[in-house]
């Protein structure tokens, strides 16, 4: 059973700071993307990345796959109030499933 | 910028009850998926869909459930006998190559009762 780890769980901290969170998993994956959900809505497609070692940047955001591609990571630079929300990986693990971490709670204090 | 649709929003249903789950996925998409996302827990993977056939389905995705795609535009989940631990967020996806990321609709909150 293919699994991915995020962590921190939750994360709070205040504007202007920087901040990472990583997605972990003992399974390769053929592509890996990065989803922000708002409460009572669906998750909205960050980013995709999909060869190992692949660094995709999106403004502030920076987005990692490892080289072995069984783990990412999401960095915020100058973390904003507006970047507060629910962050997921997903994995691509099979013909057409993607497998979705626990997410990461971010709340940006002003 | 072209959405995902899902209606009803919220469907509160009797234990037993049938319920059908509608999704509008976006018009050139050829992948079409559903999820669901019990209440604090990760989002699941239910099934995918692909030319007029299930590619791909998880274990939750028992007898209880089927889909469809009655016409061109429309994708349906449905549950046949619901139970109460079918209570979640369901949400349908699409993509048109099924590698670079779906878009997801803002789902369905399925309340059985």
């Amino acid at each position: 059973t293919q699994l991915l780890e995020q962590s921190p769980q939750f994360l709070s901290i205040q504007e202007g700071e920087n901040l990472t969170v990583y997605c972990n998993s003992s399974s390769v994956f053929s592509s890996l993307q990065w989803y922000r959900q708002e409460p009572g809505e669906g998750p909205v497609l960050l980013v995709t990345v999909v060869t190992g070692g692949e660094v995709k940047k999106l403004k502030r955001l920076t987005f990692q796959f490892g080289d072995a591609r069984k783990d990412s990571s999401l960095h915020i630079t100058a973390a904003q109030p507006g970047d507060t929300g629910l962050y997921l990986c997903a994995g691509a693990g099979g013909a057409q499933k993607l497998v979705f971490g626990q997410g990461t709670r971010l709340t940006i204090n002003p | 910028e072209p959405e995902v649709t899902q209606t009803p929003s919220h469907q509160v249903t009797q234990m037993g009850q049938e319920v059908i789950l509608r999704c509008v996925p976006i018009s050139n998409h050829l992948y079409f998926y559903w999820y669901r996302q019990i209440l604090g827990q990760k989002v699941e993977f239910l099934v995918s869909f692909y030319n007029n056939e299930i590619s791909e389905k998880s274990e939750i995705f028992d007898d209880q459930f089927s889909v469809e795609r009655p016409d061109g535009s429309n994708f349906t989940l449905k549950i046949r006998s619901t139970k109460l631990e079918d209570s979640a967020m369901y949400f349908c996806a699409s993509s048109d190559t099924g590698i670079f990321g779906y878009t997801f609709g803002s789902g369905t909150r399925l309340t059985v009762v």
